[in-house]
């Protein structure tokens, strides 16, 4: 049963346009959401979350966007640089869904020069 | 130290094989957790640990996946009898604190790939 699905395995977009990542969960009891990026041969590092109560955060160039009715939050990366090539995780906790972090099964971004 | 250290980084056994991964966290991290992340596929937990206490380890597979942190600070994941489906990325994660409420902020480690034959 996996609880935070990201259905979408790769996404490519120029360089300088908008890359727009989802991610679909199924636990009502998740209080925050997080965006993790990983490079090859590197661990995940955290890049931005939200809290269950807001709709959106924004962090310079990278925008969370939740909609708690439809399940679904979205990272938004503008504009996108070649850098930013990696694959995204999105994650959940929450108090009373164990507290751990709970992982989709990522999204690998590829930004063409 | 400056971050999450795991060692070896790449480790193969033949199956049937034990093997043992080490996991120095960030220095003054009381939680520690272990995740198994197999080919394509995001992290799964594994186990948590607060301090030298093993507060959850409901992820573990089977009884052949043992972790202990003895003194509060390095984790060891041993897995006993490797079997194939072992073969993934064993993450290493610490924080601060592991409160009851906020974002679960992680720090990990480069990960420990183990391949087994």
């Amino acid at each position: 049963d996996q609880q935070v699905k990201q259905n979408s395995p790769s996404l490519s977009v120029q360089e300088g346009r908008i890359s727009i990542l989802n991610c679909d969960y199924t636990n009502s009891m998740f209080d925050y959401f997080l965006w993790y990026k990983k490079y090859p041969a590197e661990g995940p590092t955290f890049l931005i979350s939200i809290s269950s109560i807001k709709d959106k955060n924004e962090d310079g160039r990278f925008t969370v966007f939740l909609n708690k009715s439809a399940k679904h939050l979205s990272l938004h990366i503008v504009p996108s640089q070649p850098g930013d090539s990696a694959v995204y995780f999105c994650a959940a906790n929450g108090r009373n869904a164990g507290n751990m972090l709970t992982f989709g099964g990522g999204t690998r971004l590829m930004v063409k020069p | 130290g400056a971050g999450v250290s795991q060692s070896p980084r790449y480790k193969v056994a033949k199956r049937g094989q034990d093997v043992a991964l080490r996991c120095d966290p960030i220095s003054g991290h009381v939680s520690l957790f272990w995740y198994q992340q197999a080919l394509g596929q995001g992290p799964e937990f594994l186990t948590y640990f607060q301090n030298e206490a093993q507060l959850d380890k409901s992820g573990l597979p089977s009884d052949r996946f043992f972790a202990e942190r003895p003194e509060g600070s390095v984790s060891t994941l041993k897995i006993q009898r490797t079997q194939q489906e072992d073969s993934a990325v064993y993450l290493c994660a610490s924080s601060l604190a592991f409160g009851s409420t906020g974002a679960n902020v992680l720090t990990f480690g480069a990960g420990s790939r183990l391949t087994v034959l």
